[in-house]
Formats: structure tokens, sequence, C-alpha cells
């Protein structure tokens, strides 16, 4: 069936450094990987996506590399500051289906 | 703002009863998600209706119903209430347009439910 699993559960950075926050999805039909930021009591909003078109996508501090041929996507975020702390989530939509299936979420810490 | 309204933002209530929850989708979109993120947890995709039909079901427990109406506001309804479903829920909209599998979903605020 459908899954996507996200690694790791917790991420803990100095500010500054960079994030790497990974994802496996399963089903081979997904072609569309939307990433989600959720601060705590809040809603989940989207921050970056990319289609099964694109190979790398990126939005100044933040960027995103999918490998079809792997099913792996992952997070790339350089320069982290405080405000980045939050849960991550990645996510798969089947284009058979279209239902958005979401990673684990990951904890991102990022320490002053 | 994500332009997702959802009522109401609290609900405290206790075990064997009945809650609706409210979704009213941003304006020309015509889908309708709802999540269940319970504390610590990820988001559990339950259902989703489009321009008033059901769609696609995840785990959406028998106890638990949902409808779009003719307006594309959405219900969802939580029935002989247990603790373990206390629980954020989220709506969520898209447009779905010719190449659906693509659309942006856009959250609302959640609805937090406590069942005491």
């Amino acid at each position: 069936g459908e899954n996507v699993e996200q690694h790791p559960s917790t991420l803990s950075v100095q500010e500054g450094d960079s994030a790497v926050i990974k994802c496996t999805y399963s089903d081979s039909a997904s072609n569309y990987f939307p990433w989600y930021k959720q601060e705590l009591g809040k809603r989940p909003q989207l921050i970056i996506d990319i289609r099964s078109n694109v190979g790398e996508k990126k939005d100044q501090r933040i960027a995103v590399t999918l490998n079809k041929t792997a099913k792996h996507f992952s997070l790339h975020i350089t320069e982290t500051q405080p405000e980045d702390s939050a849960v991550y989530f990645c996510a798969g939509v089947s284009s058979n289906t279209g239902k958005l299936i979401f990673g684990q979420g990951t904890t991102l810490q990022v320490k002053p | 703002d994500s332009g997702v309204t959802q009522t109401p933002k609290h609900l405290i209530t206790a075990t064997g009863q009945r809650v609706t929850l409210r979704c009213s989708p941003r304006s020309g979109d015509l889908s309708v998600y709802w999540y269940q993120q319970s504390l610590d947890q990820g988001l559990q995709f339950l259902i989703q209706y489009y321009n008033g039909e059901e769609r696609a079901k995840g785990n959406i427990l028998e106890r638990f119903s949902a409808q779009q109406f003719p307006d594309l506001h959405s219900e969802l309804n939580l029935s002989s209430l247990e603790l373990g479903d206390s629980a954020l829920y989220f709506c969520a909209s898209s447009v779905d347009g010719q190449d659906w599998g693509w659309n942006i979903q856009y959250f609302g605020a959640g609805t937090r439910l406590s069942v005491l």
C-alpha cells in the first residue's frame, strides 16, 4: 500500500548549521511531494514542494531533492535559525488516488 | 491565514457524546480533506470530498462520518466519542484542477477536541 517513511524523528542542530530530513515512499505512482512545517499548536503550512518531473527545487534557505529511481526525497535547510524549530512533515501524493500520505514527522530543534 | 475556516476552535465533551466539526474551504476550492492529529502523532488522513462526493477514504472509524454540502462547506460528525478520540482535527482544501494529483492542500487552524 501507500506509505511514506520519514527520518529522523527528532533532529537537534546548532544555529547556523544545516539540517537534512529524508523521506522514502512506496507508491511508484506518486508524482507530487510537498513539505509542511507545523509549529506547536498551529496548522501545517506548506513550505516547499516538488513534482516528479523535477530533481531539485530551492527557495532561499530551503531546498528539496527528489530521486525517483530510489523513491527518496529530502529537505535541506541551510543556515538554520531558532524560528526554524518546528515539526516538519513530508508527504507524497499518488496520481492514482490523489491521497496525500504524510510521513511521521521530524521535530527539528535549532539551538541558539 | 490559509483561507480555510474551521469551527469551533475548541470543543470539550464527554464520552458517548456526538459532535460536529465544520470546515469552510478556500474560495474556489472543490476538495475538502479531514485529518486527525493525536498528541505527538502525525497527520492521519480520514476522508476527502470533491464537489459534494466522497472521493477517498483513509483510516476513518465507522463512528465518524462526513459530508460536503452544495456550498462546498464540509462537516465531520464524530459519535459515541471515546477518550482516544481526543485530538486536533484539521480540515484542508485544494482546487483539484485537471491534474488533481498535484494540487496543493491548504490547512485550516484545526479544532481541538477534548473528550473527558
